[in-house]
């Protein structure tokens, strides 16, 4: 049961490229979600998916679009990257238990993007 | 509005002492409320939440936590720490009438056990 998957690992991009990073679960779970991690702000949501087929803004969706592929899969995009998305990024996931949202998030082992 | 305070950037404590890390919370209504831990070049795993009903709630690898209402904390505790207890630590917060599952997580805590 691998749980969350990440890919890639690392990734360095130059100011302006694309990229795409992916996140599968194999929980079955029904809400998945972006965050990134820097040093001293914890862990902030970027966008996420309650379910399969919608997406909503977390608190910093600025620079970032994201796909809910299906049921497994859920995509963050760069679409012009900034040295300011230099950071960490996880991808989590989720499903209510017993219709009451007290569940854990499940988290992959994040991406590490640098942008120069 | 959901939010949570961690007041400690750092811990330290010996080999064998209690360790405690702090957290405090702000909702509009009731919480959720959950700890995590990260080791280095990992992702976050969750070591106990507190739901309803009694206040000290037990977690993984000896953990427990401690929920206060009046105080509006939550604070992570463990009676006899080990070198392995290093790492950095994550409160979160879910407000119970929210109708998704979003956390608001905390800025962290990085504690070291020294031998």
């Amino acid at each position: 049961n691998a749980g969350v998957t990440q890919t890639p690992k690392f990734q360095v991009l130059k100011t302006g490229q694309s990229m795409t990073l992916q996140c599968a679960q194999d929980m079955n779970h029904n809400s998945m979600y972006w965050y990134r991690q820097d040093p001293g702000m914890g862990l902030r949501l970027i966008y996420y998916s309650a379910s399969e087929g919608t997406t909503d803004k977390g608190e910093v969706p600025n620079g970032y679009n994201v796909s809910r592929l299906n049921k497994r899969e859920f995509s963050l995009r760069l679409e012009s990257a900034a040295p300011s998305q230099t950071s960490v990024y996880f991808c989590a996931s989720t499903s209510p238990r017993g219709g009451k949202n007290n569940s854990p998030l499940h988290f992959g082992n994040g991406t590490r993007l640098t942008v120069t | 509005a959901q939010s949570v305070a961690q007041p400690e950037d750092q811990v330290n404590v010996a080999e064998g002492n209690p360790l405690t890390v702090k957290c405090t919370y702000s909702v509009s209504g009731n919480p959720y409320l959950f700890w995590y831990v990260q080791y280095p070049n990992r992702g976050l795993q969750f070591l106990l939440k507190y739901i309803t009903g009694d206040n000290l709630v037990k977690g993984s690898y000896g953990f427990e936590a401690e929920f206060n209402k009046s105080q509006t904390s939550f604070h992570l505790k463990k009676p006899s720490a080990l070198v392995s207890d290093s790492a950095l630590y994550f409160c979160a917060v879910r407000d119970i009438d929210a109708g998704d599952y979003k956390l608001s997580f905390g800025a962290g805590t990085t504690v070291t056990v020294r031998a």
